[in-house]
């Protein structure tokens, strides 16, 4: 495996249900994040991991709960969505220090629908 | 205002034209730019990377930044049906954060 690699690509999931989205890179960087992509709107930060500790939330409700393990997994956890939160999920991660020249590399990303 | 803005598009241009797609931003202490492409239903691909005044040039690429006029765009030469994509602009402020505009579709006609 090489690059980042996220897992489901697609989800079903009702407002009642949990469920986690998974992120794993193999780049060797130390940041990791989470962006949250709806139609026709920027790409909107919702986490940010460096060296394993949370260092941003960008006011994201509670129902989205973020684990980061260890420095090359980033986990969502999901409960109790609303249909709005349905939109593509991205994961990237970066280098700190050399996202200047580099910037960052996307997964593949978890297209979620909440029904 | 927005931080990063993008003519959303479409911006339509024939095969083997020249496409320009633009984008403003709102901080100047911005040191890092950078333009993405997205195919539909697949995740942002870095292209271009510009971080001084002037011209970098990758192949059919090119991006232009202008930091007192806080404009960053790209030209790609020889336009193909590929090229069709969504391309995002992207700024890194002091710090390490990339902030994304929404986006210009750009479709090639053959």
């Amino acid at each position: 495996e090489t690059g980042v690699t996220q897992t489901p690509r697609h989800l079903v999931m009702g407002m009642t249900n949990k469920k986690s989205l998974k992120c794993e890179q193999h780049l060797g960087h130390n940041a990791m994040y989470w962006y949250k992509q709806s139609a026709k709107k920027p790409l909107e930060l919702m986490f940010v991991y460096s060296l394993e500790e949370r260092v941003e939330n960008n006011s994201v409700p509670s129902r989205f709960s973020p684990e980061c393990p260890n420095s090359s997994h980033l986990f969502l956890h999901l409960h109790t969505l609303q249909p709005e939160d349905s939109a593509l999920y991205l994961c990237a991660s970066s280098q700190q220090g050399q996202a200047t020249n580099y910037g960052y590399t996307f997964g593949s990303g978890t297209r979620l629908t909440v029904v | 205002q927005k931080e990063v803005e993008q003519n959303s598009g479409p911006l339509s241009v024939p095969e083997g034209a020249i496409a320009s797609l633009n984008c403003t931003y709102s901080d100047r202490v911005s040191q890092s730019f950078f333009w993405y492409r997205q195919y539909s239903g697949k995740s942002p691909e870095l292209i271009m990377s510009i971080y001084s005044n002037g011209d970098k040039e990758d192949g059919r690429f090119t991006a232009q930044l202008n930091k007192a006029s806080q404009y960053v765009s790209l030209l790609i030469r020889d336009s193909q049906p590929s090229d069709s994509a969504t391309y995002l602009c992207a700024v890194l402020p002091y710090g390490n954060k990339l902030v994304f505009g929404a986006g210009t579709i750009l479709r090639v006609k053959s």
